[in-house]
């Protein structure tokens, strides 16, 4: 299953909303996780479930959709939030699969 | 609070062998249905999903990837490991250790190490 992000690059000022998509090649049902990275720090798991936010994730954070079409939005942005973000797929493996990731920038 | 770090060579010869290791701290490697995982990611393209193990040594591998690899475990260091077999130069990434969730997410990382195969 190809997963593909977009925009490749974001860019949004502080205290505005971001709203990153993710699409399946296929339907993946729900089994889409969303994770963050940012320079010097291990990747950190956001969502699973699609919908679910991990264990300490703010409630900015949230994730939709199903099927073939996903969403993560972050409400209000935070400086801390502006990294690379990336989806991955665990409905249909082997492989998982993850998207190319899009960068969220300050403006 | 649970942590993983990558440990291995830097850099690897053409058509050598690829070795690393992953060392679990702030829990035991054998509890719970978790499954312990290798990734990479090549400069400029996305990240791919290697194989992944269980603490039973029952292991899944990247088709793509299978005839090559071996992922172990070894419970009683806490650790599991990674050998990419006659590598080249499209192997050059920054590869990562995780744990895997039953349902197939990965819920803790390790920061990654960079390897490059290079003569």
């Amino acid at each position: 299953i190809v997963m593909t992000q977009s925009p490749a690059t974001l860019s949004v000022s502080p205290g505005e909303r971001a709203s990153l998509s993710c699409r399946a090649s296929q339907s993946i049902s729900s089994n889409l996780a969303w994770y963050q990275r940012k320079p010097g720090q291990t990747p950190k798991l956001l969502i699973y479930g699609a919908s679910t936010r991990a264990s300490g994730i703010p409630a900015r954070f949230s994730g939709s959709g199903s099927g073939t079409q996903f969403t993560l939005t972050i409400s209000s942005l935070q400086s801390e939030d502006f990294a690379v973000y990336f989806c991955q797929q665990y409905n249909n493996w082997p492989p998982y699969t993850f998207g190319q990731g899009t960068k969220l920038e300050i403006k | 609070q649970l942590q993983l770090q990558e440990s291995g060579p830097r850099l690897v010869k053409p058509l050598e062998t690829l070795s690393l290791t992953c060392t679990v701290s702030g829990g035991s490697i054998t509890s719970g249905r978790h499954f312990w995982g290798w990734l990479r990611q090549p400069p400029g393209k996305g990240l791919a999903w290697i194989g992944s193990i269980y603490h039973s040594g029952n292991t899944y591998y990247n088709p793509s990837l299978k005839s090559r690899l071996t992922i172990s475990v070894d419970t009683s260091k806490n650790q599991f490991s990674l050998k990419v077999n006659s590598v080249t130069a499209a192997d050059t990434a920054t590869y990562y250790c995780s744990r895997q969730t039953g349902d197939g997410y990965f819920d803790y990382w390790g920061l990654g190490t960079l390897v490059t195969v290079s003569s």
